[in-house]
């Protein structure tokens, strides 16, 4: 069964430092996604992308955070200068359809950790 | 602000036992509604996704109904096996935007 895949599953890194999260979503989908859980609260939308441009985006996805699909499967998120409140646990996902009539699938995540 | 709300928050039972849990979300601008099944270390596996008003799905012992008039959706699990124990995830999504809002989860444990 297609899986959307990320790397790396863990990163520490200091406070201040960019960093870059990979996925590789799966190959018909069209709807890529990030979020992010922060240990014991909701899972949380930072933003969705279609078409090669970011479609929406949430209060949280400020000018730190950019997305990208460099070559046609791979689907990055960079935080440029990271601060100690980014930890979290963050998801890639992708879908067919639009708010995933289809459901989405995710990947098993890349927790970060900021000191 | 959308606010997706789950109860109860965790559930223990017994293998065997049938249980089943609510997920609350605003009954206007509606879209679809999702059911995801998430374990530890594991990544979030969708179960259903509801568009419509009365729709219930089924897939083995775990069901699902939707009422978007009153805004909830039940999920239903028929003879509970300790492979069901995980968090269980409702997602709201309207026709507006492209994301979905997440309820906190049912952390549910079945135990021998």
């Amino acid at each position: 069964e297609p899986e959307v895949t990320q790397t790396p599953s863990h990163q520490v890194t200091q406070m201040g430092q960019e960093v870059i999260l990979r996925c590789v979503p799966i190959s018909n989908h069209l709807y890529f996604y990030w979020y992010r859980q922060i240990l014991g609260q909701k899972v949380e939308f930072l933003v969705s992308f279609y078409n090669n441009e970011i479609s929406e985006k949430s209060e949280i996805f400020d000018d730190q955070f950019s997305v990208e699909r460099p070559d046609g499967s791979n689907f990055t998120l960079k935080i440029r200068s990271t601060k100690l409140e980014d930890s979290a646990m963050y998801f890639c996902a992708s879908s067919m359809g639009w708010t995933g009539t289809d459901g989405y699938t995710f990947g098993s995540g890349t927790r970060l950790t900021v000191v | 602000i959308l606010n997706v709300e789950q109860s109860p928050q965790s559930l223990h039972v017994q293998e065997g036992d049938s249980t089943n849990f609510t997920c609350s979300f605003p009954s206007s601008n509606f879209y679809a509604l999702h059911w995801y099944r998430w374990e530890t270390a594991k990544s979030p596996e969708a179960l259903f996704v509801m568009t419509l008003n009365g729709d219930e799905k089924k897939k083995g012992r775990i069901s699902a109904t939707l009422n978007t008039k009153e805004g909830y959706s039940y999920l239903y699990i028929k003879g509970s096996q300790p492979e069901d124990s995980a968090t269980y995830l409702c997602a709201f999504g309207t026709g507006t935007a492209s994301k979905l809002t997440f309820g906190t989860g049912t952390r549910l444990q079945v135990t021998l």
